[in-house]
């Protein structure tokens, strides 16, 4: 069963402007992740935040955690070209065994030069 | 460079033909993972490893069996491959302990044909 849920599916922006994403998941969490995919290839980890924490900054980018309404939430500031990818929110549940990361659908970004 | 192998990048194999995925890392990590990854379905769990010759299975282990007999590598097995086996699979690994990232290889495009 997927745990998260990203929304939009989706999004084109132009240059220059800031890219909003939003994660919802279902169950307690210990930490949650977004990590970012080129066409085709792995993933690659941006960032994470743990279930104390409500946002975390790293260079551009900025997410947002909150635990009550079991949502998260990646802004890329000031986008690029380069940024176009596949992005991807993972949740660390409180009862996985191990830690099992669970993924959501994703959501497409494309930035427009 | 922290390294996680995919040992083919594309494979073509027969229904009903026995394929093997390997995947090998080099980080000393206990967590070691197997997705599959589909249009609209983001990523899903077909077996997690925790440490050698343990396993769990995920959310979709049917048709599919894993071996892990040693730490850095970790192998997916289909038994007998069908055509809606055909997908991305991406292995990845994780230290053990909470708040921790995952690191993907490079994914392997599986067609059965």
């Amino acid at each position: 069963s997927q745990q998260g849920e990203e929304d939009p599916q989706a999004l084109s922006i132009q240059e220059g402007e800031n890219a909003t994403m939003n994660c919802s998941y279902k169950t307690s969490i210990n930490n949650l992740q977004w990590y970012r995919q080129n066409s085709g290839r792995g993933l690659v980890h941006l960032i994470l935040i743990r279930s104390n924490e409500r946002e975390k900054h790293s260079g551009r980018l900025r997410v947002t955690l909150d635990t009550s309404k079991k949502s998260s939430s990646l802004l890329i500031t000031a986008s690029r070209a380069a940024d176009t990818a596949s992005y991807f929110c993972a949740t660390d549940g409180v009862n996985n065994a191990g830690n099992m990361l669970t993924f959501g659908g994703g959501t497409r970004l494309m930035v427009k030069p | 460079d922290v390294k996680v192998t995919q040992s083919s990048r594309y494979l073509v194999k027969r229904t009903g033909e026995k394929v093997f995925l390997e995947c090998v890392q080099d980080m000393d990590h206990e967590n070691m993972f197997w997705y599959r990854q589909d249009p609209g379905l983001g990523l899903r769990l077909i077996y997690f490893s925790y440490d050698v010759k343990m396993k769990e299975k995920g959310d979709i282990p049917e048709g599919y069996s894993v071996s892990r007999e040693k730490k850095e590598r970790f192998s997916l097995i289909l038994e007998s491959a069908s055509t809606n086996q055909t997908s991305m699979y991406l292995c990845a690994s994780s230290m053990r302990g909470g708040n921790t990232e995952a690191f993907f290889g490079q994914g392997t495009r599986l067609t059965v044909v």
